[in-house]
């Protein structure tokens, strides 16, 4: 399957912890990949090979593959943290593409 | 510092063309392979196309085989991306993308996309 199915939103107090999960048959099958997007901006990525974070995002922001089903988990949520979330694979079996998720609205009440 | 900058986007008529241009800036580009990423008004991110950084192969989301290029001119640190036959589908802000770790993964340095608008 190409579908990477999120939620459509999630919603967390400050201080909280969100989660948000990415199911699919790709990522049982390659690395994941999460981007942070805020409106009007571009994405960012904030978490590759399922756990790995680049530099200058925040330790708060971590990243776990179980099956076909990746998620990706936000510790002590901050305001500035509401944005849209996606997942993201590599398949190549039949056929070469990058897939998306359907993507999450991550509420910061 | 790394920077992408697209060009091209517009108003153009169902069945029209468009060539999108990628610069890009602060990074070994030759070493990259680069994509595309589009998203329509209030949708979700779709992956386009992506090419590999010597440029001998590229690929497309099945949408657009047929109707769109990707090509990339390592000597001036640029991608251009050929749109033909547009369709109203086609509306959306259109995104540059460098690859983060060489091969095909991720995108970890975007553009701040160009929009284009298929509309008589």
């Amino acid at each position: 399957s190409y579908e990477l199915t999120q939620p459509p939103s999630v919603s967390v107090s400050p201080g909280q912890t969100a989660t948000i999960t990415c199911s699919g048959d790709a990522v049982a099958k390659q690395y994941a990949y999460w981007y942070q997007q805020k409106p009007g901006q571009a994405p960012t990525l904030i978490i590759y090979r399922d756990s790995e974070r680049p530099s200058g995002i925040p330790e708060r922001f971590s990243g776990a593959s179980s099956g076909t089903t990746v998620t990706l988990t936000i510790r002590g949520v901050q305001a500035e943290d509401e944005a849209d979330y996606y997942c993201q694979s590599v398949d190549s079996n039949p056929t070469f593409l990058y897939v998306f998720g359907t993507g999450t609205k991550l509420t910061v009440l | 510092e790394v920077r992408l900058s697209e060009f091209g986007g517009g108003l153009v008529q169902p069945g029209g063309s468009l060539r999108l241009s990628c610069a890009a800036s602060g990074f070994a580009f030759r070493g990259y392979a680069m994509g595309w990423v589009r998203q329509a008004p209030g949708k979700g991110l779709e992956w386009v196309s992506v090419i590999s950084n010597t440029g001998d192969n590229a690929h497309y989301t099945d949408s657009v085989k047929g109707r769109f290029t990707l090509s990339r001119d390592n000597s001036k640190n640029a991608v251009y991306l050929q749109m033909n036959s547009l369709r109203a589908e086609d509306t959306a802000i259109y995104y540059c993308a460098k690859n983060h770790l060489g091969g095909y993964d991720s995108f970890d340095v975007w553009g701040h996309g160009t929009t284009v608008t298929v509309s008589s």
